[in-house]
């Protein structure tokens, strides 16, 4: 069965900290990635995405992620946080050409203390 | 301009009623979808329409209804809410040269079924 899964749940780090958080899929096909991001009481906003090319993909707000297509994985990560990334991340997959049919993982919690 | 709106954005109600949401959007796109976040954060999608055909159902119960007047427009209607349809319904669309992943969210609307 298709799935996204991401590693943490739950973490919290100090403001520079560096930030990495896992996700790993399992799709029999070519696929799309998609990092999202909820910040407290708003919507989903994409952060980056991954179609084809470069596997190392540069978002919004100094995100970055690679997509490591043996392992399965697209970890996303900033090399130093702000209190204002506290927010929910989301990874996200569908097969390529699909009608938008995003899996999304369970989200990662990130709190970033001052 | 907010690109994907929906209304209402909160909705407290009693089990057994019916509610509808409605959601709009501006960005031209041809794809809508429904998606629900459960309390644990979960989203799931629910529905998707393309130029007001339906073409994404994941086993939602048939007391959901899905109707797109228009490529701009779909809103859910729900039947006989229970309890456990309390979530948190988010609208979405894409363009079709995102290849369906790249959605916009509506700032989604928070159900409350007492």
């Amino acid at each position: 069965a298709q799935s996204v899964s991401q590693h943490n749940h739950h973490v919290i780090l100090s403001e520079a900290a560096s930030l990495e958080l896992g996700c790993n899929y399992s799709y029999g096909g070519t696929v799309n990635l998609f990092w999202y991001v909820q910040y407290p009481g708003q919507h989903l906003q994409l952060l980056l995405k991954y179609f084809s090319g470069d596997p190392l993909v540069k978002g919004i707000k100094g995100f970055e992620a690679e997509f490591i297509k043996s392992k399965f994985s697209f970890n996303l990560r900033k090399p130093s946080v702000q209190w204002s990334d506290t927010a929910e991340y989301f990874c996200a997959v569908n097969e390529r050409d699909s009608w938008g049919k995003l899996q999304f993982g369970a989200g990662t919690q990130v709190v970033v203390t001052p | 301009d907010t690109a994907v709106s929906q209304t209402p954005k909160y909705l407290v109600t009693q089990m057994g009623n019916d509610k509808s949401i409605k959601c709009e959007q501006n960005l031209g796109h041809d794809t809508m979808y429904w998606y629900k976040q459960d309390s644990k954060k979960f989203l799931k999608i629910m529905f998707s329409y393309n130029n007001k055909e339906l073409i994404i159902n994941e086993t939602v119960p048939n007391r959901f209804s899905p109707k797109s007047p228009d490529k701009a427009h779909l809103n859910l209607h729900i039947n006989s809410l229970e309890l456990g349809d309390s979530a948190v319904y988010f609208c979405a669309s894409s363009a079709p040269e995102t290849r369906g992943g790249e959605l916009f969210f509506g700032e989604g609307s928070r159900l409350t079924v007492l």
